[in-house]
């Protein structure tokens, strides 16, 4: 069964600071990943998305890596703010599965002001 | 920017009702989702929709769910007699291009609040 795994389950830091989460994947063989942000009773709001053929994509504070080989993405926010405190998901489309999106549990961030 | 909608925010029910819970996708959109998180679980996928017909299909989407396109905007998913276990919230998710090459980012509605009692 095809599964993601994100680390640390909840991380908290001062503002300013920047973060790194990860997010592994049990097969190379995938379309994309997608990260997710999702504030606490809310819905999910896509932050990026990578192709199986990219490296990395960038959206402002945000950089995401994929290395497919070794079944790993990172999610590195900079110089964080409070603003930032919310859960992030990592969701992983397994060419295995089709179009469906595999979801990790979420690291929980609070970034303290 | 438009945006995947979903009502009502949240819906209470007796165990054994049926409840619809409906989505509007974003308008040229194709292939459709609904997904659902039981609280303090993962996000699971429950089904996917594409020209009318149900794509693939999760093993908790069994005889009680049932998806439904009635017209040209809404897409809807039935529980036809709900379950305690039923309660989660469900969210809904569309991609503009269909088929497995999957290229697209999958956008999320607020998702519905599902209370079984």
């Amino acid at each position: 069964k095809q599964e993601v795994t994100q680390i640390p389950a909840a991380l908290s830091v001062p503002e300013g600071e920047n973060l790194v989460l990860n997010c592994s994947f049990t097969d190379s063989a995938i379309y994309n990943l997608q990260w997710f942000r999702q504030d606490p009773g809310k819905g999910l709001t896509s932050l990026l998305l990578i192709q199986s053929s990219q490296r990395e994509q960038t959206s402002g504070r945000l950089n995401a890596s994929l290395d497919k080989s070794s079944g790993r993405s990172t999610l590195y926010i900079a110089a964080s703010q409070p603003g930032d405190s919310a859960t992030y998901l990592c969701a992983v489309t397994f060419m295995e599965y089709g179009n469906k999106l595999v979801f990790g549990a979420g690291t929980i961030l609070r970034v303290k002001s | 920017e438009p945006e995947v909608t979903q009502t009502p925010s949240h819906q209470v029910t007796q165990m054994g009702q049926e409840v619809i819970l409906r989505c509007v996708p974003i308008s040229n959109h194709l292939y459709f989702y609904w997904y659902r998180q039981i609280l303090g679980q993962k996000v699971e996928f429950l089904v996917s929709f594409y020209n009318n017909e149900i794509s693939e299909k999760s093993e908790i989407f069994d005889d009680q769910f049932s998806v439904e396109r009635p017209d040209g905007s809404n897409f809807t998913l039935k529980i036809r007699s709900t379950k305690l276990e039923d309660s989660a919230m469900y969210f809904c998710a569309s991609t503009p291009i269909a088929g497995l090459s999957s290229t697209d980012t999958q956008y999320f509605g607020p998702g519905t609040r599902l209370t079984v009692l």
